[in-house]
């Protein structure tokens, strides 16, 4: 099992420019949480999908927007950089049953904004 | 809103010894769970230990151990006989109990960058 991959690992972009990150988990997990992590701050959650069609907005969700087409797959969109995204973005997927489940990291995506 | 504040920027901790690091949290709700990831400079995000706010015995894997008080709301993390792999940024972690169709998200405490030294 890969886990949780990530795709790019590293990405440069100039303001105003659209990317897509990618996400793929291979372990049939339900839920999928896309975070980024500031320096000095913890991971905050941007968006989340509880299942495959499904997406909600997690505590930092302006500026991003996800879709969730497939079960392994969560990507996260950026339509128009600004250079307050600069930021590392995991990506994170857990079981749907109940119990402290952990969640499964990504290696992170670190991201760029000039 | 439930938050999670680690007061320790930085700890150092000598080889062989034992180091702790603190976590406190707020929240409303009686029943959570509550987690410590270790983060290297690989910048991948690992768990190290997790609690059941439901369970009054302290969590215990390995060398790491944790210090659960529920009324104080404080969540410690022990290391003991460090290693130098052991250095890293630790975070703290809630989470609300998941109910059946709704994810739960982690909150995340702003980290402390542990250094192992010989």
């Amino acid at each position: 099992n890969a886990g949780v991959t990530q795709t790019p690992k590293f990405r440069v972009l100039k303001t105003g420019q659209s990317m897509t990150l990618l996400c793929a988990q291979d372990m049939n997990h339900e839920y999928m949480y896309w975070y980024r992590q500031d320096p000095g701050m913890g991971l905050r959650l941007i968006h989340y999908s509880v299942g495959e069609g499904t997406t909600a907005k997690g505590e930092v969700p302006d500026g991003y927007n996800v879709s969730r087409l497939k079960k392994q797959n969560f990507l996260l969109g950026l339509e128009s950089a600004a250079p307050s995204q600069t930021s590392v973005y995991f990506c994170a997927s857990s079981q749907r049953t109940s119990g402290s489940k952990e969640q499964y990291f990504g290696p992170g995506t670190r991201l760029t904004v000039t | 809103a439930q938050t999670v504040t680690q007061s320790q920027p930085e700890m150092s901790v000598q080889e062989a010894e034992t180091v702790t690091l603190s976590c406190t949290y707020d929240t409303s709700e009686s029943d959570y769970y509550l987690f410590w990831y270790k983060q290297p400079p690989s910048r991948q995000m690992i768990l190290v230990i997790r609690q059941e706010a439901y369970k009054q015995q302290n969590a215990t894997e390995n060398r790491f151990s944790v210090n659960f008080q529920k009324a104080a709301k404080s969540f410690s993390l022990k290391i003991s006989d460090s290693q130098l792999g052991d250095a890293a940024m630790y975070f703290c972690a809630y989470r609300r109990v998941i109910n059946t169709g709704t994810a739960s998200k982690l909150t995340f405490g702003t980290g402390t960058r542990l250094q192992v030294t010989l």
